[in-house]
């Protein structure tokens, strides 16, 4: 199973949004509403951002929104600070009990 | 608030087993959810090993189900994850994580493995 692919980065300045594209197949990604995505920050484990396309958890600030069209899945980032620099992973349930992850985009605040 | 940690040897050599363990806190591994491996090799994405259910029922990555094993102990509310004829490639931060309906809400901090003689 291939990962879902992701631009390698994007970068945006304070208080600006940024948009990550997670583009995969109607095997993963446009087959199911089971779309996540995670932030990680370096030496960190990943933290659950988004859930089911666009759910956010508690905690979770509403900066953070997710969409989903077709095969590709999309999280904003909106009003951009500095915490949210970061790497940021997609990932899709992928049916018969498996799960892809994406390749990873790399958030600069500049 | 369930609690994830990782315990298991840092050094593996080539060809032999890496064993890690996953203890849960904080709540019952037996509630209704499945519990994840995920591995990432420095510097690199996240990879998807497999998960087990309390039951015992298992789901694997298809790239690695002939050499992986995931197992789960009630008794002491953790699971395990076994990984047979290892390579370097194999060398990574290997965490584990709780499935709660398809997204992983839940991590441990995660461990470094390496493959070296």
């Amino acid at each position: 199973q291939s990962a879902l692919t992701q631009p390698p980065s994007a970068s945006g300045s304070p208080g600006q949004s940024v948009t990550i594209s997670c583009t995969g197949t109607s095997s993963d990604v446009g087959g199911y509403t089971y779309v996540s995505w995670y932030q990680q920050h370096p030496g960190k484990a990943p933290k659950l951002m988004i859930y089911e396309v666009n759910k956010r958890p508690s905690g979770v600030p509403d900066r953070f929104s997710g969409s989903k069209s077709g095969n590709t899945a999309s999280l904003t980032v909106s009003g951009l600070q500095a915490e949210d620099e970061a790497d940021y992973y997609c990932t899709s349930y992928a049916g018969s009990n498996n799960y892809v992850f994406g390749s990873g985009t790399k958030v600069t605040v500049l | 608030q369930v609690q994830l940690q990782e315990s298991g040897p840092g050094l593996v050599e080539p060809s032999g087993t890496l064993s890690l363990t996953c203890a849960v806190s904080g709540g019952s591994i037996s509630n209704s959810m499945w519990w994840s491996w995920v591995r990432q090799p420095p510097g690199k994405g996240l990879e998807w090993i497999g998960e087990i259910y309390h039951s015992g029922s298992t789901n694997y990555n298809s790239s690695l189900k002939s050499r992986v094993t995931i197992s789960v102990d009630k008794s002491k509310n953790q699971f395990s994850l076994k990984l047979n004829s290892v390579t370097a490639a194999d060398t990574a931060v290997y965490y584990c994580a709780r499935d709660n309906g398809r997204n992983f809400d839940n991590w441990g901090q995660g461990t470094l493995v390496t493959v070296s003689s």
